[in-house]
């Protein structure tokens, strides 16, 4: 099982251009998220998907667009980058577990700069 | 407002010194308290689930305790391979997660 994965590792924009991160699982875990990291700050929950065909906002869901593509795979769209969206970017999947927590599983992680 | 704060931002071991790291929450309605280790450039592993106050989990030098307010990661006689950024999380009610800063915790040979 590859688990998580993400591409591309590493991404450079200039201001305005857009991009899709693309994240798939193979874990048949109906959730996936999108989180990103910045320095000093715990990891933020842009969107999330319950399952497919469902996608809701987090904390910070803004300059983001997000498809669930199929049960695998959820992919995250900037349309118009600009530098405040520099970060490191995390996809994650979860399973279900007791009492209605999920634990979640995540990838390798995208390195975006924005100039 | 769910928040999860982080202490020691950093920390400094002698192989063998055995210590603690602290996560303080606050939550309405706790479905699940998560451990996470992160490796430099690499993703959060998962370590740790807890779910209710007094529960307690071990795994090799690790163990992480529970209660109402507090989580405890004890670290005994770490090894330089624990050095690490090791990570909080919440889950309040459906899936809002909050994650903490992090401790970042290095363990010197």
């Amino acid at each position: 099982n590859a688990g998580v994965t993400q591409t591309p590792k590493f991404q450079v924009l200039k201001t305005g251009q857009s991009m899709t991160l693309q994240c798939a699982q193979d874990m048949n875990h109906n959730s996936m998220y999108w989180y990103r990291q910045d320095p000093g700050m715990g990891l933020r929950l842009i969107y999330y998907s319950a399952s497919e065909g469902t996608t809701d906002k987090g904390e910070v869901p803004n300059g983001y667009n997000v498809s669930r593509l199929n049960k695998r795979e959820f992919s995250l769209r900037l349309e118009s980058a600009a530098p405040s969206q520099t970060s490191v970017y995390f996809c994650a999947s979860s399973v279900s577990g007791t009492s209605g927590s999920y634990t979640q599983y995540f990838g390798p992680g995208t390195r975006l700069t924005v100039l | 407002e769910d928040q999860v704060t982080q202490s020691p931002e950093a920390l400094r071991l002698q192989e063998g010194e055995s210590s603690s790291l602290n996560c303080s929450y606050t939550v309405s309605g706790l479905r699940g308290l998560f451990w996470y280790r992160q490796d430099p450039g690499k993703g959060p592993e998962f370590l740790f689930t807890l779910y209710s106050a007094g529960e307690e989990k071990e795994k090799e030098r690790l163990k992480a305790t529970l209660t109402k307010k507090e989580s405890f990661l004890h670290i005994t006689a770490p090894k330089p391979e624990d050095s690490a950024t090791y990570l909080c999380a919440v889950q309040a009610d459906g899936q809002n997660f909050v994650f903490g800063p992090g401790t970042r915790l290095s363990v010197l040979p």
